[in-house]
């Protein structure tokens, strides 16, 4: 699976939008991006993913760019809630490949 | 209804000693995962399990030992308990190459 990086750490005021960046430019083309997110204390939780088109939920939206090496995930009106460690991975399906989870990047959304 | 429960939440134990973690699936999903979060906060993947069978087993002690009664159920037996196992245990779900759905952990503190 191909290495993911994102920033350590983001802010972001309550009411805006969150904007968590993602490099992958090492991802192959049966690659899926995924993120979720791990709000203090609880599991994992999914939030999207996708292959080449942007793809929106009532979560978020996932924008991967053209050639594929990187994306955003774009959480609309960030809340106190939102506040959490948000992990984008790139993962290729075969069969049952569990998730390998990297540092992720720490929002805080901020009143 | 809970989707992935765990159980117990809490677990604190003495050197040497032996728990169990259980985990129950509701959602009936073929594969199931153990996770261990440790006090830097990465998540690693233990085990991978699909229709009761073990597909993936990373480098854990062999003191770790999962055991799936059932495709709903995976458990967590710890012999030996170390200080260093001391850390979040979480089980996880899915379908084969689908996202996975988490549960709340389990809190193990070896004194």
């Amino acid at each position: 699976d191909a290495k993911t990086t994102q920033p350590p750490s983001m802010d972001c005021a309550e009411g805006r939008a969150a904007n968590l960046p993602c490099n992958h430019s090492t991802i192959s083309g049966n690659e899926y991006v995924y993120w979720y997110r791990q709000i203090h204390s609880q599991g994992p939780q999914y939030i999207i993913h996708g292959l080449k088109n942007n793809e929106t939920n009532e979560m978020a939206s996932l924008i991967i760019t053209e050639d594929r090496k990187s994306s955003t995930l774009i959480l609309p009106h960030a809340t106190l809630r939102d506040t959490a460690v948000y992990y984008c991975i790139a993962m290729g399906f075969s069969g049952n490949t569990p998730l390998v989870f990297g540092k992720g990047t720490r929002l805080s959304v901020i009143a | 209804d809970t989707a992935v429960s765990q159980t117990p939440k809490y677990l604190v134990t003495q050197m040497g000693n032996d728990k169990s973690i259980k985990c129950e699936q509701n959602l009936g999903h073929d594969t199931m995962y153990w996770y261990k979060q440790d006090s830097k906060k990465f998540l690693k993947i233990m085990f991978s399990y699909n229709n009761k069978e073990l597909i993936i087993n990373e480098t854990v002690p062999n003191r770790f030992s999962p055991k799936s009664p059932d495709k709903a159920h995976l458990n967590l037996h710890i012999n030996s308990l170390e200080l260093g196992d001391s850390a979040v245990y979480f089980c996880a779900s899915s379908q084969p190459d689908r996202e996975a759905f988490f549960g709340q952990g389990t809190r193990l503190t070896v004194v």
